[in-house]
């Protein structure tokens, strides 16, 4: 089956501690993308790769950090430069298709800083 | 600066009724829009999209209206189910990027509650 696989689920992590989120697709997408979830808010983009080895900052990048190794997998590092990193963290891709903007998303890390 | 508006927080309808989701946008640039649904604790699931070159799209009990004078699009859910019962997002599409990628700007999202 083709999808999107975000590993862990749940994630603790210290404060002061660097935490990397894992994101994985076999659908063949070119862009990959990050957002974050607060409550009562919409999803805010973090970063976007469009191809393999180039990835670019969205609105919230800071205090995050990405790579793009493979087309298949576009990790996400949680550093103890964000200041507030307790969120729900959702993975996203799109094909390379001006006539579709659909992303599709997996289903999501939800971090707590303890 | 919202671009993108769902003003309602929550909605509650009765099973086999109409639902009606709103959304508000600013950016006349805006040229795509799609409606996704989340379920707790769980990633958006697409549902249906709409060009801007287009007033209407349909599909199955869903339907997306786009009014582009007003800059409000709306997603009809008839008749509702229990599982209907999620949080619903609008979403903008800017294309901002080049080789045909692009920006995504979410609402807030609207609870969507269906009761028997």
């Amino acid at each position: 089956d083709g999808g999107i696989t975000q590993s862990p689920k749940y994630l603790f992590r210290k404060e002061g501690q660097n935490v990397t989120l894992s994101c994985e697709q076999n659908l063949n997408h070119d862009a990959m993308y990050w957002y974050r979830q607060d409550p009562g808010q919409g999803l805010r983009l973090i970063y976007y790769s469009q191809i393999v080895n180039d990835f670019q900052k969205g609105d919230i990048a800071e205090g995050y950090s990405v790579s793009r190794e493979k087309k298949e997998s576009f990790p996400l590092t949680v550093t103890s430069a964000q200041k507030n990193p307790t969120a729900f963290y959702l993975c996203a891709s799109s094909i390379r298709d001006r006539s579709t903007d659909t992303q599709y998303f997996g289903p999501g890390t939800r971090l707590t800083v303890l | 600066d919202q671009q993108v508006k769902q003003n309602s927080p929550s909605l509650s309808v009765q099973e086999g009724r109409i639902s009606i989701l709103n959304c508000d946008y600013t950016n006349s640039m805006f040229d795509y829009f799609l409606w996704y649904k989340k379920y707790p604790a769980e990633g958006p699931t697409f549902l249906i999209s709409i060009s801007s070159i287009k007033d209407k799209n349909e599909d199955g009990r869903f339907t997306v209206f786009l009014n582009k004078s007003a800059k409000h699009l709306s997603l009809h859910i008839v008749p509702s189910q229990p599982g209907d019962s999620a949080v619903y997002f609008c979403a903008a599409s800017q294309n901002l990027f080049s080789g045909g990628y692009n920006k995504l700007i979410f609402g807030a999202g609207t609870r969507l509650a269906v009761h028997p």
